[in-house]
């Protein structure tokens, strides 16, 4: 069975500063997909990012980036230049390959952002 | 971009009535949604797995009579909370898409039975 596991359970940083937001992720499976989704206090989820098994490539979205690395099953999340709107439950999901459509996520970490 | 929509975004009802939550896929037709619950300041459990006209697949632990799926059209699914108590007092959430090109979810419904 797969699992993700986030095991920062709340950050605090001073704005402007950089954080960075852990997932390992645990399957047998050679092919998955990792997503990040960002919870705001209304509840919505906000998808950030998709990445495939066997695309490690970071990738880098304004002041978001990701790194992906097979070799430690994880895919780490960090904010540059922080801000207060960045405040917010972050969720890192796994979803298995084919035929399989089910999303596991992680236990979320809570990010404050302090002005 | 692809758009869910769901309602009501919050409600309040007495105990042991029923309360019926709908999401809609507004711009796209989804065969599967998906129905979490999220404890506060808790991860989205998923409950069950809504098919377009067949059952719904529930996880272990989800009982099926208390949490009725129906997912009668490609747009529509609901999650129907039948006899309601206070602890099935959640945020309920959906999701439809494919997972491949990621998942769209609405916007939840806080469930708060007194």
């Amino acid at each position: 069975a797969q699992k993700v596991t986030q095991a920062q359970t709340e950050i605090s940083v001073v704005e402007k500063e950089d954080v960075t937001l852990d997932c390992v992720y645990e399957t047998r499976d050679t092919t998955y997909y990792l997503f990040w989704y960002k919870q705001p206090p209304s509840g919505e989820l906000v998808f950030l990012i998709r990445r495939n098994s066997f695309d490690e490539q970071n990738e880098i979205s304004g002041r978001y980036s990701w790194n992906f690395q097979k070799s430690t099953s994880s895919f780490n999340f960090t904010i540059t230049a922080s801000q207060v709107v960045d405040s917010a439950v972050y969720f890192c999901a796994l979803r298995l390959g084919f035929g399989n459509e089910k999303l596991t996520f992680g236990t979320g970490t809570r990010l404050t952002i302090i002005p | 971009g692809a758009v869910v929509s769901q309602h009501p975004s919050w409600v309040i009802c007495k105990s042991g009535t029923s309360v019926k939550i709908e999401c809609r896929s507004l711009d796209f037709q989804a065969t599967t949604m998906f129905w979490y619950r999220q404890f506060p300041k808790q991860s989205l459990m998923l409950m069950a797995t809504s098919n377009e006209g067949s059952k719904a697949t529930y996880e272990q632990g989800v009982e099926k009579d208390k949490f009725l799926i129906n997912h009668a059209s490609l747009t529509l699914s609901t999650l129907t909370v039948t006899s309601a108590h206070p602890e099935d007092s959640s945020f309920y959430i959906c999701s439809a898409g494919s997972g491949v090109y990621g998942y769209t979810f609405g916007s939840g419904t806080r469930l708060t039975v007194v």
